[in-house]
């Protein structure tokens, strides 16, 4: 089976940093993705790990650690429209093409 | 370039009718995805093309949701009966067959179902 867990909710203050985790248990690993997602509107890609480490795009920093089943999401400098659903996918199976199993959310306030 | 299209983008009807959502991925993707997405959660596979055949359609509810993708370009997904606990956003992804495989969500279709 696969499962991912994330934390449901986060609240963080506007400037600061925050870390969103992600565990994950799956059938084979291809790949983990972030996705931000809106109210009411689609997810859009943040990031995507497959080796160990962490990679940095901006504001945005992903780790991953395969041997731990283990992701993070970090955020820095953080502004309101940061304010949203952070998801974390798997891509369980070794192929490219293979469905993303996602977990349910962490929907993150930013507050003043 | 364009991105995945979805009609329409929100849908009320009773239950035990019918409905079709349609999807347009991004020209040239040859996979396409179709989610469920129930308030407060993640997305969850219903099928999965490669062009137009079927990769996983391991999630769907056989009984009374099927999607077709004739031509290997846009898809339908239809829901015939529809219940209460179809109530969800219909999200369709798309992505190609190179690279890190990232799949590109269309604005989805919001569904309520009375």
């Amino acid at each position: 089976g696969q499962n991912i867990d994330q934390p449901t909710e986060m609240t963080a203050t506007e400037g600061a940093i925050v870390q969103i985790n992600c565990t994950y248990q799956t059938s084979g690993f291809n790949g983990l993705f972030w996705y931000q997602q809106h109210a009411g509107e689609a997810p859009t890609f943040l990031s995507y790990n497959v080796l160990d480490g962490l990679e940095e795009k901006g504001r945005f920093s992903s780790f991953l650690s395969r041997s731990k089943g283990y992701s993070y999401l970090l955020l820095k400098e953080l502004q309101m429209k940061d304010s949203a659903s952070y998801l974390c996918a798997v891509r369980g199976l070794n192929s490219g093409n293979t469905p993303l199993v996602f977990g349910k959310g962490t929907r993150l306030s930013v507050i003043a | 370039e364009a991105g995945v299209a979805q009609s329409p983008r929100y849908k009320i009807i009773e239950k035990r009718q019918s409905v079709a959502f349609w999807c347009n991925p991004i020209s040239g993707h040859a996979t396409l995805y179709w989610y469920q997405q129930i308030l407060g959660q993640g997305p969850k596979l219903l099928i999965q093309f490669q062009n137009n055949g079927v990769v996983d359609d391991s999630q769907l509810p056989k009984d009374r949701f099927s999607a077709e993708r004739l031509k290997g370009v846009d898809s339908t997904l239809k829901i015939q009966p529809a219940k209460l606990e179809d109530s969800a956003v219909y999200l369709c992804a798309s992505s190609s067959s190179r690279g890190t495989y990232e799949q590109y969500f269309g604005p989805g279709t919001r569904l309520t179902v009375t």
